[in-house]
């Protein structure tokens, strides 16, 4: 079955230092997401990405944070700055289509840790 | 804006006893509903997702829920737990304001299974 993949499992940085998180999204999907999760709190949309432009984002996702689809497979997030508070979980997302009732698929995520 | 309220940050059942974990949500339009569960160190996994028609959803590893407009919730019921069901669960509502469509998730469940 299809999944999405994200690379690395784990990222320790410093705080200051950039950071790029990387996704596979399912290869027929054109709809991409990342989500976040901080320990112990909800899962939190951050930007949604179609036709190499952002289609959404959140207050989070401040100009600390930007988007990009290099090629054909990945999908990245970059982290300009690192905060302490940006430690968390990232997810990856992607949908086959924008429609309220698609499924999205998740990455098994990126646990970010800032020191 | 739409949301989601999940009741109970941990529940524990013991193995073979029903398991309930309620999800109540907020939506001005007809609201497009989905349980997720997150495994230890893995990603968000779809059990099951409502959209229109039935409003009694069934899905994998035995769970189902029921939209009940009424009372505005999307409970998630299996009627006999078992260890491998310990994990945390999620309840979510697709939400849009650009036409894009997001998650909005609730604090999640963690469901532990005794013994």
């Amino acid at each position: 079955e299809p999944e999405v993949t994200q690379t690395p499992s784990h990222q320790v940085t410093q705080m200051g230092q950039e950071v790029i998180l990387r996704c596979v999204p399912i290869s027929n999907h054109l709809y991409f997401y990342w989500y976040r999760q901080i320990l112990g709190q909800k899962v939190e949309f951050l930007v949604s990405f179609y036709n190499n432009e952002i289609s959404e984002k959140s207050e989070i996702f401040d100009d600390q944070f930007s988007v990009e689809r290099p090629d054909g497979s990945n999908f990245t997030l970059k982290i300009r700055s690192t905060k302490l508070e940006d430690s968390a979980m990232y997810f990856c997302a992607s949908s086959g289509s924008r429609a309220s009732t698609d499924t999205q698929y998740f990455g098994p995520g990126t646990r970010l840790t800032v020191l | 804006a739409q949301s989601v309220t999940q009741l109970g940050s941990h529940v524990s059942v013991s193995e073979g006893a029903l398991v309930l974990l309620r999800c109540n949500y907020s939506s001005s339009v007809p609201p497009y509903l989905f349980w997720y569960v997150q495994y230890p160190n893995q990603g968000l996994q779809l059990l099951l997702k409502y959209t229109t028609g039935a409003t009694l959803v069934k899905g994998i590893n035995g769970f189902e829920a029921e939209f009940k407009k009424s009372e505005t919730s999307f409970h998630l019921t299996k009627p006999s737990a078992h260890m491998s069901d310990a994990a945390e669960y999620f309840c979510a509502v697709s939400a849009t304001t650009s036409g894009t469509y997001k998650y909005i998730f609730g604090t999640g469940t963690r469901l532990k299974v005794l013994a």
